[in-house]
Order: structure tokens, then sequence, then C-alpha cells
């Protein structure tokens, strides 16, 4: 069965406390992988896509990476303004997203 | 900019009494989905529309329907709303494909007394 597990569940860090959110799956068939953020109260903004393993891509302070397991999306020196849950997603067959659970980051000043 | 754009962005409904939302898109994508997100949950697909062709969710209630009236313009109906459809509605589209990248408007959130 198709899978997407995300952790940690919740991350707080230091204004410029580089960390790493890890999203792992299991999935006949990789199709893609999404990143999205979400602010509270608003709709989930689209990040990257990466389709094969060893593909980086980067956004001012955000990396994402994929191996043939998982995805890390890395977050280098954070300000409290990347402060948002991150949510993971696959495309399925069925044009369905799966998606994880989310890493809610919190960026303290 | 291109974009997807929801209406209204907060909607208030009694018990019972049905409720359109609506989403339109600028970036002439072929798909369009609606998704629910409850409080702390993922957002959970409805239905799809790939153009005209409708794709039900095995599991989406009767309570709620769909129409795309043309390429730019979605409606969410329900019916009649239960305390337990509060939540916040996702318009999002696509361009074509099932890798394609699906981009989501703001969301309406909807709150039932």
């Amino acid at each position: 069965e198709d899978q997407v597990t995300q952790s940690p569940e919740a991350l707080r860090l230091q204004e410029g406390e580089s960390s790493s959110l890890n999203c792992s799956y299991t999935v006949s068939g990789l199709r893609g992988l999404f990143w999205y953020r979400q602010d509270p109260g608003k709709g989930p903004e689209f990040l990257f896509t990466l389709y094969s393993a060893g593909e980086e891509k980067e956004k001012e302070r955000l990396k994402a990476t994929l191996t043939k397991k998982e995805s890390f999306l890395h977050i280098t020196a954070p300000k409290p303004e990347d402060s948002a849950t991150y949510l993971c997603a696959l495309p399925m067959d069925d044009y369905k997203l799966s998606f994880g659970a989310g890493t809610t980051v919190t960026v303290r000043a | 900019d291109a974009m997807v754009i929801q209406n209204p962005r907060y909607q208030v409904t009694q018990f019972g009494k049905p409720v359109t939302l609506s989403c339109s898109q600028t970036l002439n994508h072929n798909v369009m989905y609606w998704y629910q997100q409850k409080s702390s949950q993922a957002p959970k697909l409805l239905f799809h529309y790939y153009d005209k062709d409708f794709n039900n969710e095995a599991d989406t209630p009767d309570n709620f329907q769909s129409r795309r009236p043309n390429t730019s313009f979605c409606f969410l109906d329900i019916r009649s709303p239960g305390l337990g459809d509060a939540a916040m509605y996702l318009c999002a589209t696509s361009r074509d494909s099932r890798r394609d990248e699906q981009y989501f408007g703001p969301g309406t959130r909807l709150t039932v007394t």
C-alpha cells in the first residue's frame, strides 16, 4: 500500500538554526514528489517538484532533495517568516495526491 | 499573475441551508479539484474534473455536488450542510497529466451554525 510519512510532526527552531524535514514514502512507481508550504488559514503553496532520485531543487533558504525512499527539505538559516506547515505529497494514478501529515515549523526570533 | 481564486473567503451558513462555493482559475489548466481540509489534517480530495469529465471520490458524501460550466470556473454545492461539514474548502488546478503539480487557491472557510 502506498504510504507517505513525514517527520518530525513539529520542529521549533531558533532563527538561524538550520534543520531538515523528512518525507519517507513507499509507492509502486514514483510519478514525482511535491513539497508545499501551508500557512494557517490559507491554501497550500506549491514549492517544489522532484521526479528522480538525486534531484535537488532550491528556493531562497529551502532546498529539497530526493532519494529512492525519502525526500528531505532543508531549511538553511531560517527566519521567523519560514514558520509554516510543510507538506509533502505524491501524485497517485487517479489524480489524487497522497499527503503526508505535515511538519509544523516554528522559528523564533 | 495567473492564479486560483476562491470566493467567498469566509462563508457562514445555517444547518441544512444549501451553500455554493466558487473557484476560478486564470492558469488555463485542464484539471480542477475540490478538497476538504479540517483542522490539523491533510487536505482530502472530494472530486476532480478532467476537462468536463467529472470524477467523484468513493467516500465523498452525496451531500456534495460540483459543477464546471467552463474551463475557468468550478463550483462546490453543499445541499444540506451539517455541523460536520464545517471546514476549509480548497480548490486546486493542475495542467494536464497526473505528474503535474497542483496549485491551490486560498480556500473558503465554511462555518455551519
